[in-house]
């Protein structure tokens, strides 16, 4: 079972820049997240999706965009790279069907480095 | 809103000792609870769950227990291994499915 993969694991951008983070999950959930871990500030909550076609502002969604088109994958878009991004981001996903408890299932991360 | 504070690391232990990561939740009616365990260099994974008051969790050796009366749900380990190493981030889950986590502790075991 491959469960939430993320492509790239690691990437280093120049300011302005574009890229996209892919997050494919093989589980047939509903939800899923973007975070960001930064030191000291655990993990924040940048946008999420509770389905297909569907997306929401998480704690931090400023600077970054995202597409759920298929279910089984989640798009993270940064449109002009700034420093401040540099960080590992974290890709998510959940059920969310008859008596779901919520818990998550974590990529492995993908480490962005601007500069 | 929900939230959750857990105690700032890091924790450091010779190997063997005892541990207790302590956790308190604020949350509306009564969501799950979670411990999240994050290697270096990895994801997180879900150590340990509990889904209704008083129920315990357990895991690898760590248990917790959903204290509704204390809103807490401590993480406790009898014989930490240097193998136990990792952030451990606290997390509950109401009606919404959007969890809100803890900032995460940070264990060291010494050998």
């Amino acid at each position: 079972n491959a469960g939430v993969t993320q492509t790239p694991k690691f990437r280093v951008l120049k300011t302005g820049q574009s890229m996209t983070l892919l997050c494919a999950q093989d589980m047939n959930h509903e939800y899923m997240y973007w975070y960001r871990q930064d030191p000291g500030m655990g993990l924040r909550l940048i946008h999420y999706s509770v389905g297909e076609g569907t997306t929401a502002k998480g704690e931090v969604p400023d600077g970054y965009n995202v597409s759920r088109l298929k279910k089984q994958n989640f798009l993270l878009g940064l449109e002009s790279a700034a420093p401040s991004q540099t960080s590992v981001y974290f890709c998510a996903s959940s059920y969310a069907g008859f008596n779901p408890t919520g818990e998550l299932f974590f990529g492995e991360g993908s480490r962005l480095t601007v500069l | 809103g929900d939230s959750v504070t857990q105690m700032e690391g890091p924790v450091t232990l010779s190997e063997e000792a005892f541990l207790t990561i302590n956790c308190t939740y604020t949350a509306t009616g009564y969501p799950s609870l979670f411990w999240y365990v994050q290697y270096p260099g990895e994801g997180l994974q879900l150590l340990l769950k509990a889904t209704k008051a008083d129920d315990k969790g357990s895991n690898k050796g760590f248990e917790a227990t959903y204290r509704k009366e204390t809103t807490s749900f401590h993480l406790e380990k009898g014989s930490v291994q240097v193998s136990d190493s990792a952030v451990y981030f606290c997390a509950s889950s109401g009606g919404s499915y959007i969890p809100t986590f803890g900032r995460g502790t940070s264990l060291i075991v010494h050998p």
